[in-house]
């Protein structure tokens, strides 16, 4: 079976600028959950899509949005970035409920906003 | 709000036994994780225990849950040093819904 994965691995946006990134869940997980890791940080929950409707939101300004789409899979979209946003992004993927506990992580995009 | 606490820094000799504690404020937690980051890589699931049970063991780790203190513990035993790394303690209260995450224990293992 194959994971979570996460493109691209790496980005260098500047500020201001618009980013895209990209996650394929795990087969058979139906939920995507897209987090935030800033260095030396946990990460903070951004947003929870399911059935292709975001089910579930953090703290983060509307600025940070994103898709589902009918295979699951996930698009995070910031704009007008800034600084601060330079983090490590982590995708996770869930299976339906009752059928599992477990979050499965991909390796993440590390983007740099300079 | 919401909030989960864990000691920043632990360092032990390879072959003793590792414990990472985690204390949490949130009484309706119902799933508890440990997550392990090795530098540059996503978050690994090690294991998880639900609020009502108070310990769980798989091979060298085992898990120990004080829901009346909200303390969860990660015990490592025979620490290796492949076991360097930073692990996180998460929570949830409801099954598929938003984890909340402390800031993480770093492990060094020294030979």
């Amino acid at each position: 079976e194959t994971g979570v994965t996460q493109s691209p691995t790496h980005l260098i946006k500047t500020r201001g600028q618009q980013v895209t990134l990209r996650c394929s869940s795990q087969s058979g997980h139906n939920t995507v959950s897209w987090y935030q890791q800033a260095l030396g940080q946990g990460p903070q929950f951004i947003f929870q899509y399911y059935r292709e409707e975001e089910n579930g939101r953090g703290n983060f300004p509307p600025r940070f949005s994103g898709l589902q789409f009918p295979n699951y899979s996930s698009e995070l979209n910031v704009n007008a970035l800034e600084l601060d946003d330079s983090a490590l992004y982590l995708c996770a993927s869930s299976p339906p409920l009752g059928s599992g506990y477990g979050y499965t992580f991909g390796s993440g995009t590390r983007l740099t906003v300079v | 709000g919401e909030d989960v606490e864990q000691s920043l820094f632990l360092s032990v000799r390879e072959g003793d036994s590792s414990v990472i504690n985690c204390t949490y404020t949130d009484s309706s937690s119902t799933y508890l994780y440990w997550y392990k980051q090795e530098p540059g890589a996503g978050l690994q699931l090690l294991t998880y225990i639900f609020s009502n049970m108070d310990m769980k063991q798989d091979q060298r780790l085992t898990v120990l849950l004080n829901k009346k203190d909200k303390h969860l513990s990660l015990r490592i035993a025979d620490t290796q040093t492949g076991d360097s790394a930073i692990y996180f303690c998460a929570e949830t209260h409801q099954a598929g819904t938003a984890l909340i995450f402390g800031k993480g224990t770093t492990l060094s293992v020294s030979s």
